[in-house]
């Protein structure tokens, strides 16, 4: 398939380290912030969500930061894995009448075995 | 359980030509979002609709339009096609259409547009 991550900023990682994917966002009204991860000819998959009054999430691997002061958005993976390669996109929600999500600009992140 | 289809998968049109582009939602699901996603970029926000009615419009010309059936589903119709409307198309459902709080959106395969 085509690839999403034409021209994206990119970051590689040995497998079975840790990934830091670094996103800042644009308005400081959101609602809650999302990472995406998206795979050649996929639509976008959910990975993690935050709502605005927390600092702090974590999933299975995954932890999501939240630093409102800077309008600054970190997804941590652990152990990455090969399967973990893909592009990664943050989204800022903001709702309201309905919901509207912008998405970051995204980051391709390549794993090496 | 299907989860939200798009159809077709693959489409080539020329410029000045018209494209529909159709979207099925996961079943329960009310509102149906579409997204344009030029390749290397992010998606950009195109239209939310929810009980038929149009929700949420991004900034993109009147050649975009899209309408919402009772069935759920949507279509996404595109006049006077440019160069520049080559993308993906992504649809994206969910249950509601998250007024006043967060509700996920699920995410199509996308429908991959060329405009010769």
């Amino acid at each position: 398939g085509e690839s999403v991550g034409l021209h994206l900023p990119t970051l590689s990682v040995q497998e079975g380290d840790n990934s830091i994917i670094n996103c800042a966002y644009s308005n400081s009204a959101s609602d809650y912030f999302i990472w995406y991860k998206q795979e050649s000819g996929k639509g976008p998959q959910f990975i993690i969500d935050i709502r605005s009054n927390m600092d702090k999430r974590q999933g299975q691997r995954v932890t999501v930061l939240l630093n409102k002061t800077v309008k600054h958005l970190s997804l941590q993976i652990a152990a990455t894995q090969p399967g973990d390669s893909a592009v990664y996109f943050c989204a800022e929600i903001l709702s309201g009448g309905y919901q509207k999500v912008t998405f970051g600009i995204g980051t391709k992140l390549q794993v090496i075995p | 359980d299907a989860g939200v289809t798009q159809s077709p998968t693959h489409l080539i049109k020329t410029r000045g030509q018209h494209v529909t582009l159709r979207c099925s939602p996961i079943s329960g699901h009310k509102s149906v979002s579409w997204y344009q996603q030029v390749l290397g970029q992010g998606p950009q926000f195109i239209f939310q609709y929810y009980e038929k009615e149009e929700r949420g419009r991004g900034n993109f010309p009147d050649r975009f339009s899209a309408r919402q059936f009772p069935n759920y589903s949507s279509e996404l119709n595109v006049n006077a096609l440019l160069l520049g409307d080559s993308a993906l198309y992504l649809c994206a459902s969910s249950y509601t259409p998250g007024t006043g709080s967060y509700n996920e959106q699920f995410f199509g395969p996308g429908t991959r547009l060329t405009v010769l």
